[in-house]
């Protein structure tokens, strides 16, 4: 079956840095997605990652290895406005995109 | 720009009663998505339309709910007769591509519609 896993909550401290990991297990690959979703709102995307390596944006980064199956996306200079969910989501080999349940990012003042 | 529009926002309805969601995806995206996303879990799939065909719609409980892009722009999503574990935020996404190898073609969701069935 396909799977992805992420930790249901993390707690961080505004102004530090963060890393949340994603894990997955699917039939194909072809591309991995963060996106935020604060709560009461739609997700919105946040990074997209297909090759092995770093996305650097601002103040989020994203890294993928395809051959261990993982992916983090690294949040630096934490505000609150951060606290929100973060959702994994991987293009399988249809091309469907399988989400995980999302890690939800308490930021503590 | 304008982004993807969802109506109503919210929904209460009674156990066995039918209920209608409305989706308008962002001019020019050809793929539109139906989601449910029950608390605390991430979105679910519930079908998929390239313009006005439907490319997946594998776990879309078919006995209750149906959906219909009929010109290849606005959608509905109709459940009936509505259970309480349909109970959900039910979101519409659009994307300009179905599939493309390589390229972000990342998706737009609307605000979503609460769904609450007593």
């Amino acid at each position: 079956g396909q799977n992805i896993d992420q930790p249901t909550e993390m707690t961080a401290t505004e102004g530090a840095i963060v890393q949340i990991n994603c894990t997955y297990q699917t039939s194909g690959f072809n591309g991995l997605f963060w996106y935020q979703q604060h709560a009461g709102e739609a997700p919105t995307f946040l990074s997209y990652n297909v090759l092995d390596g770093l996305e650097e944006k601002g103040r989020f980064s994203s890294f993928l290895s395809r051959s261990k199956g993982y992916s983090y996306l690294l949040l630096k200079e934490l505000q609150m406005k951060d606290s929100a969910s973060y959702l994994c989501a991987v293009k399988d080999s249809n091309y469907q995109l399988i989400w995980g349940a999302g890690t939800k990012l308490i930021i503590k003042p | 720009e304008a982004g993807v529009a969802q109506s109503p926002r919210y929904k209460i309805i009674e156990k066995r009663q039918s209920v209608a969601f409305w989706c308008n995806p962002i001019s020019g995206h050809a793929t539109l998505y139906w989601y449910q996303q029950i608390l605390g879990q991430g979105p679910k799939l519930l079908i998929q339309f390239q313009n006005n065909g439907v490319v997946d719609d594998s776990q879309l409980p078919k006995d209750r709910f149906s959906a219909e892009r009929l010109k290849g722009v606005d959608s509905t999503l109709k459940i009936q007769p509505a259970k309480l574990e349909d109970s959900a935020v039910y979101l519409c996404a659009s994307s300009p591509t179905r599939r493309d190898r390589g390229n972000s073609y990342e998706q737009y969701f609307g605000p979503g519609t609460r769904l609450t069935v007593t």
